[in-house]
């Protein structure tokens, strides 16, 4: 079984800043990573996967992660927070092709300080 | 765009009252998914459907049931509402066979049982 953990269930930014969320992953055979976003009041959409192709992974609004299979990681991170940025991050791990289902960590809220 | 449409973004319900959540998917994915989602605990599987008429238990389905009829309907059902399924419920779907594994979710179903 897969399991995904989220270090940290509030992380405060300046404007500007850079953004730096944690996750980190089990899993018996390789795993396909996700980070989601969730706005207020919202659905989750994607922000990136890994697939294993690329262990550097760029996504939209500026955010990337980085596969470290040695640490058993996929942090995410922007180099300069944006107000926009607020809301709930969400790391999520699946070993397909063999399985659809996804297993979402608890998840991480981003406030953004003017 | 695929899009993910939850019939209800609001409920408020008696302890007790049987509830209809409806989901349906505009792009033939074969895979539909039913999640619940509680603050700190993230997004948890209640039931999933990899095809018509086919369903399987997710990891809390106690107090649940779906139905899928059409491919392009995901109903999730709750027999006998009790408090503690007060919650934000979120339906997703995927495509099978060569997909990149992406759930596209609706925007969410908040449940309030009094």
């Amino acid at each position: 079984a897969q399991s995904v953990t989220q270090l940290g269930s509030h992380v405060s930014v300046s404007e500007g800043a850079l953004v730096l969320l944690r996750c980190n992953y089990s899993s018996s055979v390789p795993p396909y990573l996700f980070w989601y976003v969730q706005y207020p009041n919202q659905g989750l959409q994607l922000l990136l996967k890994y697939t294993s192709a690329a262990t550097l992974v760029k996504g939209i609004n500026g955010f990337e992660a980085e596969f470290k299979k040695s640490e058993t990681s996929f942090h995410l991170t922007k180099p300069s927070a944006h107000m926009s940025d607020a809301a709930e991050y969400f790391c999520a791990v699946s070993v397909r092709p063999n399985d659809y289902k996804l297993s979402f960590g608890a998840g991480t809220t981003v406030t953004v300080r003017a | 765009d695929v899009k993910v449409t939850q019939s209800s973004r609001y409920l408020v319900k008696r302890t007790g009252e049987k509830v209809f959540l409806e989901c349906v998917q505009d792009m033939d994915h074969e895979n539909m998914f039913w999640y619940r989602q509680d603050p700190g605990l993230g997004l948890r599987l209640i039931y999933f459907s990899y095809d018509v008429k086919m369903k399987e238990k997710g990891d809390i389905p106690e107090g649940y049931s779906v139905s899928r009829e059409k491919k392009e309907r995901f109903s999730l059902i709750l027999e006998s509402a009790s408090t503690n399924q007060t919650s934000m419920y979120l339906c997703a779907s995927t495509p099978s066979g060569g997909g990149s594994g992406e759930l596209f979710f609706g925007e969410g179903s908040r449940l309030t049982v009094l």
